[in-house]
């Protein structure tokens, strides 16, 4: 079984701080992604790589970075948290046959 | 108008009726479909890809149609254990990368 698994499932952080959250994919995927999910909203696309060391914007990249340096692990960075990036995170990692196969999600409570 | 809406519900069903939903998309060019769930404070997970013939796999019956865009889902005899958001997915043109996500449709089946 595809296995994603997301480092932190709930997190608390103030305003300003630097946050990290990470991702790793045991299938050997080329394409991972990070997504946020809130109340109302579809999934919105964060950020994605397609190889390691490439990275592709998405929908919503501003205040988010990201790291690919190997090819099993996918991280998110927030600079400087904001209350407006409390959300749920999800990354996921893609099969070719375009299944998407998600991690367990990380909460995010910026305060 | 959004790429991808639905009708977020909740749709209240009783145990053993049958439920159907759909999903419009905007973009007449839109090639992938797939419908994901979702359980309550867990990830996505693939419930089925839409074909351009339709497809069925056990009570789960989807349907595509083109030339009104959208995608329909229609769960038979249904079971508590449904109970779930129903997330529509369909591909972005502007990205081989990007899929577009609904809001999902809450369904909750009562005894």
């Amino acid at each position: 079984d595809v296995k994603v698994t997301q480092s932190s499932r709930y997190l608390v952080k103030r305003t300003g701080e630097k946050v990290f959250l990470e991702c790793v994919q045991d299938m050997d995927h080329e394409n991972m992604f990070w997504y946020r999910q809130d109340p109302g909203l579809g999934l919105r696309l964060i950020y994605f790589s397609y190889d390691v060391k490439m990275k592709e914007k998405g929908d919503i990249p501003e205040g988010y970075s990201v790291s690919r340096e190997k090819k099993e692990r996918f991280s998110l960075i927030l600079e400087s948290a904001s209350t407006n990036q409390t959300s749920m995170y999800l990354c996921a990692s893609k099969e070719n046959t375009g299944e998407l196969f998600f991690g367990e999600g990380s909460r995010l409570t910026v305060l | 108008r959004k790429e991808v809406e639905q009708d977020p519900g909740p749709f209240n069903v009783p145990e053993g009726a049958t439920v159907a939903f759909n999903c419009t998309y905007s973009n007449s060019a839109s090639q992938s479909f797939f419908w994901y769930r979702q359980d309550c404070r867990k990830e996505p997970k693939l419930l089925m890809s839409v074909y351009s013939s339709g497809n069925e796999d056990g009570r789960f019956t989807a349907q595509l149609n083109r030339a009104s865009q959208y995608i329909s889902l229609l769960i038979r005899d249904s079971k508590l254990s449904d109970s779930a958001t129903y997330l529509c997915v369909v591909n972005s043109m502007d990205s081989n990368y990007q899929l577009i996500w609904g809001a999902g449709t809450k369904l909750i089946i009562k005894p």
